[in-house]
């Protein structure tokens, strides 16, 4: 694909509910990277992606929040018993080296009801 | 201390001026630096990327970065109502050592 590619674009659940969202990264990018932004508010960074590499796992907020890559492509973001305050717009970016831009996807946009 | 800063705004303009954003940081480490446009309801979209002092031009759009003043800007000439997004900047050192500013609202008012 041309860009970052993300489902849903949205999603809306009910608290206590499991949800996955899903990220396809730019073809030929080996970092990839999960941030939060909630409403009037900046980037929060979750978790990265690198190659083969052990993931940063240091912004997830809480041990409801996994992510796995798999085949160091697609990658699945996983809130477990969602909560209210997990209501946000989750962004996937990829990267093709260290030194290179983030490209974004357009976000999921979770509600917790 | 944040690692980067950046005015929110909101900044209101008439269509037609000269747009200036601005960002600070506190690391020299920094070397790579980036502005991105975000439009409601869509992600953050790459404008502009530099890695050197100096200026770079794109079109309507010039970035600026002074590392000895550690600062970076971003120009908008010729103002439009389509440039009515939040600006955000990004400052990067390594590979997971990046940081966002908290971006700047812009109106462009026909």
């Amino acid at each position: 694909g041309a860009g970052v590619s993300q489902s849903p674009s949205n999603k809306v659940t009910e608290k206590g509910k499991d949800v996955e969202l899903r990220c396809d990264p730019i073809s030929g990018h080996t970092a990839l990277y999960w941030y939060r932004q909630s409403l009037g508010q900046g980037l929060e960074f979750l978790i990265y992606f690198q190659g083969n590499s052990a993931p940063d796992k240091s912004g997830l907020p809480s041990d409801r929040f996994s992510a796995e890559r798999t085949g160091g492509s697609v990658s699945t973001l996983t809130i477990q018993r969602t909560q209210q305050e997990d209501s946000a717009v989750y962004l996937c970016a990829s990267s093709s080296s260290f030194h290179s831009p983030l490209h974004f996807g357009n976000g999921t946009r979770l509600t917790v009801t | 201390q944040k690692e980067v800063e950046q005015d929110p705004g909101p900044l209101s303009v008439p269509e037609g001026a000269i747009v200036s954003l601005n960002c600070t940081y506190s690391n020299s480490a920094f070397q790579y630096f980036m502005w991105y446009r975000q439009y409601s309801r869509k992600g953050p979209e790459l404008l502009m990327y530099t890695y050197s002092s100096g200026n770079k031009e794109d079109g309507r759009f010039t970035a600026q970065v002074d590392k000895s003043s550690k600062y970076i800007s971003l120009f908008i000439r010729d103002s439009q109502p389509s440039d009515s997004a939040t600006y955000l900047c990004a400052i990067r050192a390594g590979a997971n050592n990046l940081f966002f500013g908290t971006g700047t609202r812009l109106t462009v008012i026909p």
